[in-house]
């Protein structure tokens, strides 16, 4: 059975310090998702990632995927406030439908 | 255009009666997902609806849950009877096709006393 092991849990960082998640995967899978979720909302998605070597950033946020390692990293370049929330990776296994998550991290940037 | 709604938003029911959660799709997503999060553990998957088939049920935990998607478009999630195990964020998500981003809705809290 596929398993996804996210970390850290629980990131504390400072406003302008770099910082990166990590996201392994035990199974070969096709499909690797970046997603934000502030407390109480939605699920955000942030980054879809299909081939190894991708790379997709969106402002502070780089997420890259080596399918050979099995991993995929979320990095954060000099972090805001704005960036505090829980973020999640999920892996797409196979032919199957369905996500499957990480536990999440839980990210508080101090001013 | 409006995204995954799901209502109720919190629920606090008591061990042994029945809740209903209920998950409107993205307009024209044919595909539909639910997840839940139990306290502490990662969000899983539940089941898949392609139009109102059930495409993937293999998540469903016991005989207890039934989902439905009568029509093809919105669905609900039924608990019964509810037992205190059941309690978490219950998330729907909707996509345009298989194998596609996934959206996903603000969940639902469920507290079973």
């Amino acid at each position: 059975e596929l398993k996804v092991e996210q970390n850290p849990l629980f990131l504390s960082m400072q406003e302008g310090k770099n910082y990166t998640i990590y996201c392994n995967y035990s199974t070969t899978s096709d499909r690797l998702y970046w997603y934000r979720q502030d407390p109480g909302k939605s699920l955000e998605s942030l980054f879809v990632l299909l081939s190894n070597g991708a790379v997709k950033q969106e402002g502070r946020l780089m997420a890259s995927l080596d399918t050979k390692a099995r991993l995929s990293t979320l990095h954060i370049t000099a972090a805001v406030h704005d960036l505090s929330a829980t973020y999640f990776c999920a892996v797409g296994p196979g032919a199957t439908n369905k996500l499957i998550f990480g536990t999440g991290t839980l990210l508080a940037v101090q001013p | 255009e409006a995204g995954v709604t799901q209502f109720p938003s919190h629920s606090v029911i008591e061990k042994g009666q029945t809740v209903t959660l209920r998950c409107d799709p993205i307009s024209g997503h044919d595909n539909l997902y639910w997840y839940r999060r139990v306290m502490g553990k990662e969000i899983k998957f539940l089941l898949h609806f392609v139009k109102e088939s059930k495409q993937d049920e293999s998540g469903m935990p016991n005989n207890r849950f039934l989902a439905e998607r009568t029509g093809g478009t919105y669905s609900t999630l039924k608990v019964q009877p509810a037992e205190l195990e059941d309690s978490g964020v219950y998330f729907c998500a909707s996509s345009q096709a298989p194998r596609e981003t996934q959206y996903f809705g603000p969940g639902t809290r469920l507290l079973v006393l």
